[in-house]
């Protein structure tokens, strides 16, 4: 089946920590995304890509970093720059109809 | 600027009761699709519906119906004869055309008790 599978499921970081969170699809879409949701907030974009080697900030970058060397997978590291990175992170990506998601990366900091 | 809200933060209904979720949009745009995704407690966001800024037409779907009306900027969603398997997080979200950025509403917790 087709879809996007974000690794890990839970994920805890020390202060100071950087950690890459995983997200692969096999849908071939070029589009991918990160968003960030906080309880009560909706979903904030971090980051996204419409095509390899290429992408762009959100409204909430700092303190985060991409890459995508390959059209099947975006990773997404938050650094140790990032004061507040306790949340639920979601990867997506856009088809013709609409996004599709993975099931998340809860982060939380110890 | 676009922005998404949905007012109700929580909902509380008993099985089988009918619910409306709202959703109000702002946008200066003419072209434009409008989202509704469902987040269970597993926690992925089920796409639900995609509405065409040009189609004003309601749509129903089993027990679910969508009410998008431009005059007020509103794309509300029905769910009749609820149950308890609705219980979820329900987000509307906004897309211009040919725009990478999708602006989500806060999301309305709705539970369903049986």
């Amino acid at each position: 089946d087709g879809g996007i599978t974000q690794s890990p499921k839970y994920l805890f970081r020390k202060e100071g920590q950087n950690v890459t969170l995983s997200c692969e699809q096999n849908l071939n879409h070029d589009a991918m995304y990160w968003y960030r949701q906080d309880p009560g907030q909706g979903l904030r974009l971090i980051y996204y890509s419409q095509i390899v080697n290429d992408f762009q900030k959100g409204d909430i970058a700092e303190g985060y970093s991409v890459s995508r060397e390959k059209k099947e997978s975006f990773p997404l590291t938050v650094t140790s720059a990032q004061k507040n990175p306790t949340a639920f992170y979601l990867c997506a990506s856009r088809g013709t109809v609409g996004y599709t998601f993975g099931s998340g990366t809860r982060l939380t900091v110890v | 600027a676009q922005k998404v809200t949905q007012a109700q933060t929580e909902i509380s209904v008993v099985e089988k009761e009918d619910v409306t979720l709202d959703c109000v949009y702002e946008t200066r745009d003419t072209t434009y699709y409008l989202f509704w995704y469902k987040q269970p407690p597993s926690g992925e966001l089920v796409f639900l519906i995609r509405r065409n800024s040009f189609d004003e037409q309601n749509e129903i779907s089993g027990r679910y119906s969508w009410n998008f009306q431009k005059s007020t900027s509103s794309f509300n969603f029905t769910i009749t004869a609820s149950q308890v398997v609705d219980s979820a997080v329900y987000f509307c979200a906004l897309n211009l055309y040919n725009n990478n950025d999708m602006r989500f509403g806060a999301g309305t917790r709705l539970t369903v008790k049986p």
